[in-house]
């Protein structure tokens, strides 16, 4: 299985900052990678995917960067409704994988 | 509007079975698959593998194969996951979602999810 690795784990921030999120593979995935926000208690929500390709109805301040097996998610200024835990996911094989998380807190 | 609404949560002993049921309104189901994928306390999501909704195919992750079964009815647009002889560690939020189904996506980009259904094991 692919292995998608997050980083940080965890990260504060405060309300209009820039935030970065890296995901990375343990093999190239080319550009089949997904990010997903998930609030607590809630479901997870797609936000970008194909590495780059912003979710319909997804704010454009999150952008997704990247190619092979170094990804990013950016979010260009950080809102209060964004402190989430983020997961990215790779789907170039079976099974599907997930990184493990980041989570944004406030800072 | 898309929605998929699931069953509510279930606290089974060991060895014991449980079917989550994920009802789907507001699109054609079956027109996209359906996916299954199970976030245990504190750990990443994890995904058990697909539903085909049109023909009835699954394709189960290596890890569940023999432990669950995926079905739907297309009747009412509803898809259900089995869970056998469980265990303490299938304690667990369960969640169905629909497949993107986008050409430059491949396979389990997930568009749309069920609310999630705590599957508890405990004797």
């Amino acid at each position: 299985d692919i292995q998608m690795t997050q980083s940080p784990s965890s990260l504060s921030a405060s309300v209009g900052d820039r935030v970065t999120i890296t995901c990375r593979a343990s093999q190239t995935i080319n550009t089949y990678l997904n990010w997903y926000q998930q609030k607590p208690r809630e479901a997870p929500k797609l936000l970008i995917y194909g590495a780059t390709s912003l979710q319909s109805g997804v704010p454009s301040r999150f952008s997704g960067s990247g190619s092979g097996t170094e990804f990013t998610l950016t979010i260009s200024s950080l809102q209060p409704e964004d402190f989430a835990t983020y997961y990215c996911q790779q789907t170039y094989s079976l099974p599907p994988t997930f990184g493990h998380g980041t989570k944004v807190e406030v800072k | 509007q898309v929605l998929l609404v699931q069953s509510g949560a279930e606290v089974k002993r060991p060895g014991a079975s449980v079917t989550v049921s994920c009802q789907t309104s507001g699109y054609a189901f079956t027109g996209y698959y359906i996916h299954w994928v199970r976030q245990a306390p504190g750990q990443r999501l994890e995904w058990m593998g697909w539903i085909n909704p049109n023909t009835g195919g699954t394709n189960y992750a290596q890890k569940f194969q023999g432990g669950v079964t995926m079905t739907t009815d297309t009747s009412i647009g509803t898809a259900y996951l089995e869970l056998n002889r469980l265990i303490s560690d299938d304690t667990a939020v369960y969640y169905c979602a629909r497949d993107k189904g986008c050409a430059s996506c491949n396979y389990a980009t997930l568009d749309e999810w069920g609310q999630g259904t705590l599957v508890t094991v405990s004797s």
